[in-house]
């Protein structure tokens, strides 16, 4: 079945650091949507990709979505303490959506 | 606050015992997912229902079932349990749970099994 691979697991930045997440599953994702769950809390949606190539932000977020629709990242620039939690990508396949295992963010101020 | 509902908050429990995890979907809401969440593995998908029927099936152990009732809440039953199964157990509903819709999720149930 499909596989949704996140990289790294862990990052320890300093506030103003900016933050990369990756996600690589391996086979052609239709979409892929990425999730924040902030320590002690749910999953909480932040977009959907659809398009090869698809770039999309919010404020300091910038999403992508791969020419091949295999992978995706998320950058944070200018990283804040608000910006601590863990950041999911997950992949449909047929009507579920698989989760990555997610990349936890911690900021140091 | 997404709208979904989740009962109860803490379990407690032992092995070999059964329990039964509530979840009431946003209104309007159509379909419902569960989820386990343990450090090690992330999100694992377990179950997917859709109007009252079984939709999409992850990882879900034979132990465990799900079902969903006519006024759409669902009930996640898990049996036999084992050290293992601790985990916090998140449902999410989406409106006609195509995989293409954004999910919103409760507030999890945190099963201990001591």
């Amino acid at each position: 079945g499909q596989q949704v691979m996140q990289i790294p697991q862990y990052q320890h930045v300093q506030e103003g650091e900016d933050f990369t997440t990756y996600c690589n599953s391996s086979t052609t994702l239709s979409n892929i949507q990425w999730y924040k769950q902030r320590p002690g809390g749910h999953p909480v949606f932040l977009i959907q990709l659809v398009k090869s190539g698809e770039v999309k932000k919010q404020k300091r977020l910038t999403f992508q979505f791969g020419e091949a629709k295999k992978n995706s990242s998320l950058h944070i620039t200018a990283t804040q303490t608000t910006d601590v939690g863990t950041y999911f990508c997950a992949g449909t396949v047929g009507y579920a959506l698989n989760f990555g295992k997610g990349t936890s963010l911690l900021v140091t101020p | 606050d997404s709208g979904v509902t989740q009962t109860p908050k803490h379990l407690i429990t032992a092995t070999g015992q059964r329990v039964t995890l509530r979840c009431s979907p946003r209104s309007g809401d159509l379909s419902v997912y569960w989820y386990q969440q343990s450090l090690d593995q992330g999100l694992q998908f377990l179950i997917q229902y859709y109007n009252g029927e079984e939709r999409a099936k992850g990882n879900i152990l034979e132990r465990f079932s799900a079902q969903q009732f006519p006024d759409l809440h669902s009930e996640l039953n898990l049996s036999s349990l084992e050290l293992g199964d601790s985990a916090l157990y998140f449902c999410a509903s989406a409106g006609q749970g195509t995989g293409v819709e954004k999910l919103f999720f409760g507030s999890g149930t945190q099963l201990s099994v001591l």
